[in-house]
């Protein structure tokens, strides 16, 4: 059975602090997605991720894919109150049939 | 806007009722997946169907059905509830039914059972 592991599952800074969440797995995928979620609201996608080593920007966000792409990291510079969310990665790979698996999330707080 | 919509945003109903969750995936997708989120959690997967087909069960209980239809709408069928099915249920849809899948999400259907 193929599992994403997030971490932290919750994480509470001050807004301007830097921070990273993980998503770790001994499988390797094909791609790997992150998604933020708003309260009461359904996941958006950020970023798709599928090259080994792969590091990709987004504004103050950076994504990055693991080389052996098993692994991924989001790391968010200087946070605002607006990054406030559920972040959740998504692995999918042949040896899910290219099912999506879903970490639990990490639930972040930006406090002003 | 992601372009999937779900009916109805709010349904209340009472346990041993049956209600039936509507979506419509984005333009040209033809897989759609189904998914359970209570209240903090993850999402679970229930259901995925492509271009008319069930393609992949998750945790989805025995009371649950689901289908695509050939205009590739698909339905949530949700009976004899109970109120732990008290719940947001997604819908998601994407173009590939395989490689880098990225799914885009409606807004959700909150169901309150009582």
């Amino acid at each position: 059975t193929q599992l994403l592991e997030q971490s932290p599952q919750f994480l509470s800074i001050q807004e301007g602090e830097n921070l990273t969440v993980y998503c770790n797995s001994s499988s390797v995928f094909s791609s790997l997605q992150w998604y933020r979620q708003e309260p009461g609201e359904g996941p958006v996608l950020l970023v798709t991720v599928v090259t080994g080593g792969e590091v990709k920007k987004l504004k103050r966000l950076t994504f990055q894919f693991g080389d052996a792409r098993k692994d991924s990291s989001l790391h968010i510079t200087a946070a605002q109150p607006g990054d406030t969310g559920l972040y959740l990665c998504a692995g999918a790979s042949w040896g899910s049939n290219y099912q999506l698996i879903w970490g639990a999330g990490t639930k972040l707080i930006i406090k002003p | 806007d992601s372009g999937v919509t779900q009916t109805p945003k709010h349904l209340i109903t009472a346990t041993g009722q049956r209600v039936t969750l509507r979506c419509s995936p984005r333009s040209g997708d033809l897989s759609v997946y189904w998914y359970q989120q209570s209240l903090d959690q993850g999402l679970q997967f229930l259901i995925q169907y492509y271009n008319g087909e069930e393609r992949a069960k998750g945790n989805i209980l025995e009371r649950f059905s689901a289908q695509q239809f050939p205009d590739l709408h698909s339905e949530l069928n949700l009976s004899s509830l109970e109120l732990g099915d008290s719940a947001l249920y997604f819908c998601a849809s994407s173009a590939n039914p395989v490689g880098a899948i990225e799914a885009f999400f409606g807004q959700g259907t909150r169901l309150t059972v009582v």
